[in-house]
C-alpha cells in the first residue's frame, strides 16, 4: 500500500471526447508525476508537478495536460482522445523537486478509447 | 526511444530457483530503482541503487550496477510463487523523470 489513489480504476470514452484522471498523492509529497504505460511496454513520462507548478514534461503534446492541487491531489486531462492514447495511466508521488528519490505509485487507472 | 531494454523479456522458472534479469539504460543517472507490477496495476519500489554504488542486497534481492556497461541486473533468490510479476528498472537522470526499462514478465511455478 503506497497511500496514492488514483480514480476512476477504468474508464471508457470515445475518439474524441476528453477524459479527466484523477490522483490523491501522500501527504507531505510536493511533487506527483503522471505516466502512460502501453500494453507490454515499460511507463513513459508524461510530466510532474512541483507545488501545483509543470516542472518537466515528457514528449506528450499539449492536449495532455495537468493540475496539481494544495490539498496533495492532481488531475490529468486529455483533450481529443485518440485511438492510440488507449493505456494505463499512472500517478506518482515523491518528496522531493530533483526526484532522486523512491516515486511512490498509484494502482493506475485503466483507460481504453473507442 | 531513450527507454532502456531488459533482458530476458519473459523467464519462466521453479519455486526455490534464483531468477535473473539484466537492464541497459542510455543516460547517466543519479540512481536506478527496480519496480514489480503485479497483473497490469500499479508499480511497487524494490530497491533504489545510487550511481556510485555497485551493489545492493535487501532481502531476497541483490542488484549490481555498471555504470561503466550503463547496465544493472536483479538478482531474486528462492523465488516463490508469489513473485510472479513483470519487472521493471528505471533510469533515475536527476531531471524530474524515471525512464523506465521494458519490463521483464516472470513465471514461478509451484
Amino acid at each position: 500500500e503506497t497511500g496514492v489513489t488514483q480514480s476512476p480504476t477504468h474508464l471508457i470514452k470515445t475518439r474524441g471526447q476528453q477524459v479527466t484522471l484523477r490522483c490523491s498523492s501522500q501527504s507531505g509529497h510536493n511533487t506527483v508525476s503522471w505516466y502512460q504505460q502501453a500494453l507490454g511496454q515499460g511507463p513513459q513520462f508524461i510530466f510532474q508537478y512541483y507545488r501545483e507548478e509543470e516542472n518537466g514534461r515528457g514528449n506528450f503534446p499539449p492536449r495532455f495536460s495537468g493540475l496539481q492541487f494544495p490539498n496533495y491531489s492532481s488531475e490529468l486531462n486529455v483533450n481529443a482522445l485518440e485511438l492510440d492514447d488507449s493505456a494505463l495511466y499512472l500517478c506518482a508521488s515523491g518528496g522531493s523537486r530533483e526526484n532522486t528519490d523512491t516515486q511512490y505509485f498509484g494502482p493506475g487507472t485503466r483507460l481504453t478509447v473507442l | 526511444s531513450q527507454q532502456g531494454e531488459e533482458d530476458p523479456q519473459a523467464l519462466s522458472i521453479q519455486e526455490g530457483e534464483n531468477a535473473t534479469m539484466n537492464c541497459s539504460y542510455k543516460t547517466s543517472i543519479n540512481n536506478l530503482q527496480w519496480y514489480r507490477q503485479n497483473s497490469g496495476r500499479g508499480l511497487v519500489h524494490l530497491i533504489l541503487i545510487r550511481s556510485n554504488e555497485r551493489e545492493k542486497h535487501s532481502g531476497r534481492l541483490r542488484v549490481t550496477l555498471d555504470t561503466s556497461k550503463k547496465s544493472s541486473s536483479l538478482l531474486i533468490t528462492a523465488s516463490r510463487a508469489a513473485d510472479t510479476a513483470s519487472y521493471f528498472c528505471a533510469a533515475n537522470t536527476g531531471f524530474q523523470k524515471l525512464v523506465f526499462g521494458t519490463g521483464t514478465r516472470l513465471l514461478v511455478s509451484p
